[in-house]
């Protein structure tokens, strides 16, 4: 069984430049989640997908990111205009249904902003 | 809200030796709890989790963690370290009040040969 595909796996940007990633959840899970890790610090959520509805998206900062889970598989993040403190890897994961199933990460995909 | 605390940032130990990862929680409800494994440069890995069944988890590469509701506990243990085990690990909870998944802040696990 495929995991959690991710691409790209790094990024280089300029600042004030947009970026855009893409996840491929595994077959059959409808919960789908993008996370913020920083360096030296654990992933934080950013937004939560059940099937294509985004069911919290509290702590994504909707003045710069956005996200979409059109036909409810696979989903893109979106930043624009990047600032340098951006510069983070950026986590997708799935799980079959609620919160407390387990969740399976992709390898993340690096971005750094200069 | 949950959250979850881990005591210690970084723990080395001699492989061979016994690791201990400390972890302790809060939550409003009762709490599924998980922990992850991150080598660098690869993704997060399940190791085990608990979900109201046996206080007691067995995990893979013989990790296992028990669950202490008085204690708000869920420390990770392996009897004997090994090189390979090198790693960032990651304590996680997550309530059935449909609250997300909350991470710890990591705890670094070195191994000295």
């Amino acid at each position: 069984e495929a995991g959690v595909v991710q691409s790209p796996r790094y990024k280089i940007i300029e600042k004030k430049q947009p970026v855009a990633f893409w996840c491929n959840p595994i077959s059959g899970h409808n919960t789908l989640y993008w996370y913020l890790q920083n360096l030296g610090q654990g992933p934080e959520l950013l937004i939560r997908y059940e099937n294509e509805e985004a069911v919290d998206d509290s702590q994504l900062p909707k003045d710069r990111f956005s996200a979409e889970r059109l036909k409810g598989v696979d989903s893109t993040l979106k930043i624009q205009p990047a600032e340098l403190g951006d510069s983070a890897v950026y986590l997708c994961a799935s799980s079959e249904g609620g919160a407390e199933d387990t969740q399976y990460f992709g390898p993340g995909t690096r971005l750094t902003v200069l | 809200a949950q959250s979850v605390t881990q005591l210690d940032s970084h723990v080395s130990v001699s492989e061979g030796t016994p690791v201990l990862l400390r972890c302790n929680y809060s939550s409003s409800y009762s709490p599924s709890l998980f922990w992850y494994v991150q080598h660098p440069n690869k993704g997060l890995q399940l190791l085990l989790k608990y979900t109201s069944a046996a206080t007691l988890v067995k995990g893979i590469n013989g990790f296992e963690a028990e669950f202490k509701k008085s204690e708000t506990s869920f420390h990770l243990t392996k009897p004997s370290a090994h090189m390979s085990d090198a790693a960032e690990y990651f304590c996680v909870v997550s309530d059935h009040g449909g609250q997300n998944f909350v991470f710890g802040p990591g705890t670094r696990l070195s191994v000295l040969p």
